[in-house]
């Protein structure tokens, strides 16, 4: 129940396509949903992050879709750029305050061709 | 540059040996947490501390075993190394609360051989 399971595992995107990377839950106590960023040889980094209270989020070329109703939640990358390729990994708390632990999807590595 | 600090880089040592990797949180965080990645198993989260104390517990290993100092650096130490434990390890901290984003240090890189 704490599993969060995203796909797909790789995805190769030519620049300027849409990148789309999907995650499910299954712990309904889950309120905070980031995607975090990695690159080669560097720790993850947050890149955007929604709360269950909406159904979307969008900074720049990236956009978190929630479905609260289906537990899942996706990343979609408009425009993706060579500057994109990396490992996203999609990740879920329910820390309520007392702890931010989160949970981690296994990755996806995207490489976005020129 | 998180502002999480970890050491050492890159660390290779013998089955059964004992290491310890260090890691200093961003300035004013009070909770460290420390993860494993590993190729097959993706980020596992293995425990926090906040201000000192355990504040929660994952997939860590009894032979594991973590601290965090008045200074609120931490340390997590790995004994009885075994080949499976090459992994990279990352320390993370936060200011519990808040945003609940996480900030990542560069990882400490163990190769068991």
């Amino acid at each position: 129940q704490q599993q969060v399971k995203q796909s797909p595992q790789s995805l190769i995107v030519q620049k300027g396509g849409i990148s789309i990377i999907n995650c499910a839950y299954e712990n309904t106590a889950f309120d905070y949903f980031p995607w975090y960023q990695q690159f080669p040889g560097k720790g993850p980094a947050l890149l955007i992050a929604i709360r269950p209270d909406v159904s979307e989020k969008k900074e720049g070329r990236f956009t978190i879709s929630f479905n609260k109703s289906a537990k899942q939640f996706s990343l979609h990358i408009m425009d993706s750029q060579p500057g994109d390729s990396a490992t996203y990994f999609c990740a879920a708390s329910d820390g309520g305050g007392a702890t931010n632990k989160l949970i981690f999807g296994t990755g996806t590595l995207l490489a976005v061709q020129p | 540059d998180s502002g999480v600090t970890q050491t050492p880089k890159h660390l290779i040592t013998a089955t059964g040996q004992r290491v310890t990797l260090r890691c200093s949180p961003r300035s004013g965080d009070l909770s460290v947490y420390w993860y494993q990645q590993s190729l097959d198993q993706g980020l596992q989260f293995l425990i926090q501390y906040y201000n000192g104390e355990e504040r929660a517990k994952g997939n860590i290993l009894e032979r594991f075993s973590a601290q965090q100092f008045p200074d609120l650096h931490s340390e997590l130490n790995l004994s009885s190394l075994e080949l499976g434990d090459s992994a990279l390890y990352f320390c993370a901290s936060s200011a519990l609360g808040g945003t609940g984003e996480l900030f990542f240090g560069e990882g400490s890189r163990l190769t068991v051989l």
